[in-house]
């Protein structure tokens, strides 16, 4: 079964301060994975998308990693700010006749002023 | 660039009616489209997927249908709603598995 865990699953930072978030996934012949942030009552934005092939992606003060062997992604957001706080999303794409995502957990970051 | 509208924002429908939630996509052909829903505390659930005009694949029974009558077009539907359709709706689509998911805004659907 495809299973796709974020840890933590809540996190409260002070303003400036670097952070990582967790994304495991339990099958890795994936396709691609991408990262999106929720705001409350709010669609997913996305933020980066890795394919399968790729190592790394940037944005600006984002960057997400993938490590097919270990199953694993991180979102590393530089010098955090209030207006990073909310809930952000690893999705994972295994391609087929679907091409679904099957979401992670989500983690809800607060970047306190 | 390429946009998808989701209407309407928010719907409050008492137990037994019919729904119709619209999504559009533009400035691009023959997009994937989808349809998902959030419940309240929970992850994402992917309901309907589409690849093409008349082309509808259901994910999971239950009590909504969807439909997509234009090639940018995507409708869910449901005859009589239940009280435990009460969710958050999100359309998205992409051009294919190489590229990522673009989400509309979504719809808060709430049954009384």
């Amino acid at each position: 079964k495809q299973e796709v865990t974020q840890i933590p699953a809540a996190l409260s930072v002070p303003e400036g301060e670097n952070l990582v978030l967790n994304c495991s996934f339990t099958d890795s012949a994936i396709y691609n994975l991408q990262w999106f942030r929720q705001d409350p009552g709010k669609g997913l934005t996305s933020l980066l998308l890795i394919q399968s092939s790729q190592r790394e992606q940037t944005s600006g003060r984002l960057n997400a990693s993938l490590d097919k062997s270990s199953g694993r992604s991180t979102l590393y957001i530089a010098a955090s700010q209030p207006g990073d706080s909310a809930t952000y999303l690893c999705a994972m794409n295994y391609g087929g006749a679907t091409n679904k995502l099957i979401f992670g957990t989500g983690t809800l970051l607060a970047v306190q002023p | 660039s390429q946009t998808i509208h989701q209407w309407p924002a928010t719907l409050v429908q008492p137990v037994g009616s019919p729904l119709s939630l619209e999504c559009t996509v533009e400035g691009t052909s023959n997009p994937n489209l989808y349809w998902y829903r959030q419940a309240a505390g929970r992850g994402l659930q992917l309901l309907f997927y589409s690849v093409g005009i008349g082309q509808i694949s259901s994910e999971v029974p239950q009590n909504l249908s969807a439909s997509r009558p234009q090639d940018r077009q995507f409708i869910l539907s449901s005859k009589k709603l239940l009280l435990s359709d009460s969710s958050f709706y999100l359309c998205a689509w992409t051009r294919g598995r190489d590229y990522g998911y673009t989400f509309g805004s979504g719809t808060r659907l709430t049954v009384v």
